[in-house]
């Protein structure tokens, strides 16, 4: 069991710019999340999956972020025409659920840091 | 909409000695789940200790325990004999039954000092 992975670890972009990132779960878990932490906050909920399904999506995730896990393994993010206001850490959770909703525990990522200049 | 209050943006603690992290929730759920969370600088985040709220017998991992007050809406976790490697930012966080998305504190920088 090699963890939560992410690709990359950081990336630099311009404003305007496409970016994407991805994520490699625990192997066998069948939840994926995505989370955004800024500079002195805790991390804010994006989206998640249950398999392949988009099953929740947060506010937060305005029509610039798109997320897909096509497989039901890995996933990836991106966002278009990136903003400042996108500079943030970019983390993944994966769990694996079986038996009482919402017992799963969520095991993160190392995260992409993404800068906009 | 459920929230996660950490009053207590840094602490210290010299090395052996004991801490407690405070965390405060506000919900109308009656049953959920509780999380500590470790986040070390530039490494990733990974779980302490979690409670279920109707688990009334409070969690306990190794060094690491919680005094849970449900009534009070209350969640802090202790650190006993504490070591270099506790030095991180700590996580609260809250999770409602039959939801997903954690809701998360807004973190508590712990310095360990030898």
């Amino acid at each position: 069991d090699t963890g939560v992975s992410q690709d990359p670890r950081h990336k630099i972009t311009k404003r305007g710019q496409n970016v994407t990132f991805r994520c490699d779960p625990i192997s066998e878990h069948n939840r994926l999340y995505w989370y955004r932490q800024t500079l002195g906050q805790g991390p804010e909920f994006l989206t998640y999956f249950q398999n392949e399904a988009q099953l929740e999506k947060s506010r937060l995730l305005s029509d610039r972020f798109s997320a897909e896990r096509p497989k039901g393994s890995f996933s990836t993010l991106e966002i278009q025409r990136t903003e400042q206001g996108d500079s943030a850490m970019y983390l993944c959770a994966s769990s694996f659920l079986d038996g009482r909703a919402g017992s799963d525990t969520q095991y993160f990522g190392p995260g992409t840091r993404l800068t906009v200049l | 909409a459920q929230t996660v209050t950490q009053s207590q943006p840094e602490m210290s603690v010299q090395e052996a000695e004991t801490v407690t992290l405070s965390c405060t929730y506000d919900t109308s759920e009656s049953d959920y789940y509780l999380f500590w969370y470790k986040q070390p600088p530039s490494r990733q985040m990974i779980l302490v200790i979690r409670q279920e709220a109707y688990k009334q017998q409070n969690a306990t991992e190794n060094r690491f325990s919680v005094n849970f007050q449900k009534a009070a809406k209350s969640f802090s976790l202790k650190i006993s004999d504490s070591q270099l490697g506790d030095a991180a930012m700590y996580f609260c966080a809250y999770r409602p039954l039959g939801n997903t998305p954690l809701v998360f504190g807004k973190g508590t920088r712990l310095s360990v000092i030898a």
